[in-house]
């Protein structure tokens, strides 16, 4: 149980195009999922928290004009990032959280953004 | 705010010998405690949980941890390492006070030598 699955696995861009990357809890509704970036060789940067029918949450310094998050349903939540420069390669992960207090984050499978 | 220590970016065993993963972290409240495995170009996986019941959790793939108070750690080990234990592990804890607030330590590249 517990499955989030997460599209696509890896996208090739161009400059100043648009990419979305979907976030699905298969078997549980997920309230908040979170948005992270990863760069290489190094740990995970909290992007978003996303809620539910509700405006996601940014960390500081993430430019929520530029990482657009939308969670239409308990099930899926998607990022979509704007006018995507090559600073923007990067891998993005999505995980989903179970109610409970105790629950653990669920993962998906990442995202491979390459901005050309 | 949390703050969670991996001791140790890279940690090489060779196969068969112990595994041991450090992690400490900085609440003086226990907070939730877990460890998850990456493997390359992957998400990360769930290895094991600590949420208050007994110390000693055991996890998926032959692996354990010891939540020790006294200590603020949650070290992660495995008695006889594989060949594909090969993978990054990241040591993460949720505050009680918002549990949905994770955090990560910087994580462990463990190889393991045939």
């Amino acid at each position: 149980g517990a499955v989030v699955s997460q599209h696509p696995s890896w996208v090739i861009c161009k400059s100043g195009t648009s990419v979305k990357i979907e976030c699905r809890s298969l078997d549980f509704q997920a309230t908040t999922m979170f948005w992270y970036r990863q760069f290489p060789k190094q740990s995970l940067m909290l992007m978003a928290t996303s809620n539910e029918g509700s405006k996601a949450t940014y960390e500081q310094g993430v430019e929520k004009d530029k990482f657009l998050i939308n969670h239409a349903s308990l099930t899926l939540s998607t990022l979509t990032v704007t006018s995507a420069h090559p600073e923007d390669s990067s891998f993005y992960i999505c995980s989903a959280k179970q109610t409970g207090s105790n629950s653990p984050l669920h993962f998906g499978n990442g995202t491979r953004l390459t901005v050309t | 705010a949390q703050s969670v220590t991996q001791l140790g970016s890279h940690v090489s065993v060779s196969e068969g010998a112990l595994v041991l993963l450090r992690c400490n972290y900085s609440s003086s409240v226990p907070p939730y405690l877990f460890w998850y495995v990456q493997y390359p170009n992957q998400g990360l996986q769930l290895l094991l949980k600590y949420t208050s019941a007994a110390t000693l959790v055991k996890g998926i793939n032959g692996f354990e941890a010891e939540f020790k108070k006294s200590e603020t750690s949650f070290h992660l080990t495995k008695p006889s390492a594989h060949m594909s234990d090969a993978a990054e592990y990241f040591c993460a804890v949720s505050d009680r006070n918002n549990f949905n607030k994770f955090y990560f330590g910087s994580g462990t590249k463990l190889n393991v030598k045939p």
